[in-house]
């Protein structure tokens, strides 16, 4: 059973900083890895989606990177500004089956 | 392109009765049609995946005859929630799918059951 960690739960930083989101899954036989952002009682915005064969996906100040043989992902945010604040979620695909499994999620904290 | 609604945004219902939640594809046919849960400060979970004029496939745990989804076109998915209680109080998502890879995630649906 495929399973998604995050790590951390929780991220305060200050302004400007940069920073990085972990995420790790059990099951390698993935299709592909999202990063999503959600505001406090809202829906899911996506941000980045990595493709199995693909190692990493960068959109403006946001990168995210795939390890599929190690079951790893990174996302890292540049120049962190407080608008960033949110929680953020990786979710895999799994192969053949069209389903999305999610991690806990990051609740993120830009400090001005 | 690719937006997805759901109908209503919140709503607060009596515990014994029945709450019908919409998701509709507004630019898009949705193949594939997704509900998650999601418990305050809890992840997605996913409850059911339903492709239109089928039935809908429950994951483990999903009482079906609670949860009740119907995919009847291509660009709406409903799922009634039968005599809530409060708790089945939650955030319902949904999203839509027109191919293998990518799903698109409507605003959500807060349910509290009194």
């Amino acid at each position: 059973k495929q399973e998604v960690t995050q790590i951390p739960a929780a991220l305060s930083v200050p302004e400007g900083e940069n920073l990085v989101l972990n995420c790790s899954f059990t099951d390698s036989a993935i299709y592909n890895l999202q990063w999503f952002r959600q505001d406090p009682g809202k829906g899911l915005t996506s941000l980045l989606l990595i493709q199995s064969s693909q190692r990493e996906q960068t959109s403006g100040r946001l990168n995210a990177s795939l390890d599929k043989s190690s079951g790893r992902s990174t996302l890292y945010i540049a120049a962190s500004q407080p608008g960033d604040s949110a929680t953020y979620l990786c979710a895999v695909l799994i192969q053949g089956a069209q389903k999305l499994v999610f991690g806990q999620g990051t609740r993120l904290t830009i400090n001005p | 392109g690719a937006v997805v609604s759901q109908h209503p945004s919140r709503v607060i219902c009596k515990s014994g009765t029945s709450v019908k939640i919409e998701c509709r594809s507004l630019d898009f046919q949705a193949t594939t049609m997704f509900w998650y849960r999601q418990f305050p400060k809890q992840s997605l979970m996913l409850m059911a995946t339903s492709n239109e004029g089928s039935k809908a496939t429950y994951e483990q745990g999903v009482e079906k005859d609670k949860f009740l989804i119907n995919h009847a076109s291509l660009t709406l998915s409903t799922l009634t929630v039968t005599s809530a209680h409060p708790e089945d109080s939650s955030f319902y998502i949904c999203s839509g799918g027109r191919g293998s890879d990518t799903q698109y995630f409507g605003p959500g649906t807060r349910l509290t059951v009194l």
